[in-house]
């Protein structure tokens, strides 16, 4: 079972940051949070992933909070390419293989 | 740099039947994950192949099988197909040495309807 808690929808005005919220509240001390989306009809894209510290990249930032239980990724300037589900994950250190909750479906609204 | 490759993209096929779905995994790596995503779920784990070997497996039935060949592509199977195995199967690619660190890459799915 996914061992996250996600919003099932959320919708954000085109250009706005966009916050999606990510509750992980039983995750452990060497578990990561990772984040992919999936824009319809695509596989699971990568977007990002954190430990401890806050995390930006390219495509988004990744806040973590200082007892891990909960993250956000945000997307600081939403474009109407951004309307996907997205996932929040926490990686299980003894498992190779990636467990998907339902995700956050995000609309980007014009 | 070619991504992860599936085929075919779209199949229908009747209750009873059988199914083959391919995958061939982006340039280095070496495993290869399948998962099921019903419409409107999450992508459901079935199981990986490292080095030709099932090395992980999901909560489906024996009906749902696989095969990774020298090249690292694969193969999924699923005999006697039901009107539940309606879904998009998704490929995903990794490094088995370090599979989180390379990354996962999925392909764009392949859309089975069973009638």
């Amino acid at each position: 079972d996914a061992k996250t808690t996600q919003p099932t929808s959320m919708d954000c005005a085109e250009g706005r940051a966009a916050n999606l919220p990510c509750n992980h509240s039983t995750i452990s001390g060497n578990e990561y949070v990772y984040w992919y989306r999936q824009i319809h009809s695509q596989g699971p894209q990568y977007i990002i992933h954190g430990l401890k510290n806050n995390e930006t990249n390219e495509m988004a930032s990744l806040i973590i909070t200082e007892d891990r239980k909960s993250s956000t990724l945000i997307l600081p300037h939403a474009t109407l390419r951004d309307t996907a589900v997205y996932y929040c994950i926490v990686r299980v250190d003894r498992d190779d293989k990636i467990i998907f909750g339902k995700g956050t479906r995000l609309h980007i609204l014009p | 740099d070619a991504g992860v490759t599936q085929s075919p993209t779209h199949l229908i096929k009747t209750r009873g039947q059988q199914v083959t779905l391919r995958c061939s995994p982006k340039s280095g790596h070496d495993t290869v994950s399948w998962y099921q995503q019903a419409l409107g779920q999450g992508p459901q784990f079935i199981f990986q192949y490292y080095e030709e070997e099932e090395r992980q497996r999901g909560n489906f039935p024996d009906r749902f099988s696989g095969h990774q060949f020298p090249n690292y592509s694969s193969e999924l199977n699923v005999n006697a197909l039901l009107l539940g195995d309606s879904a998009l199967y998704l490929c995903a690619s990794s490094l088995g040495t370090a599979p989180w660190q390379s990354g996962y890459t999925f392909g764009s799915g392949t859309r089975l309807t069973v009638v």
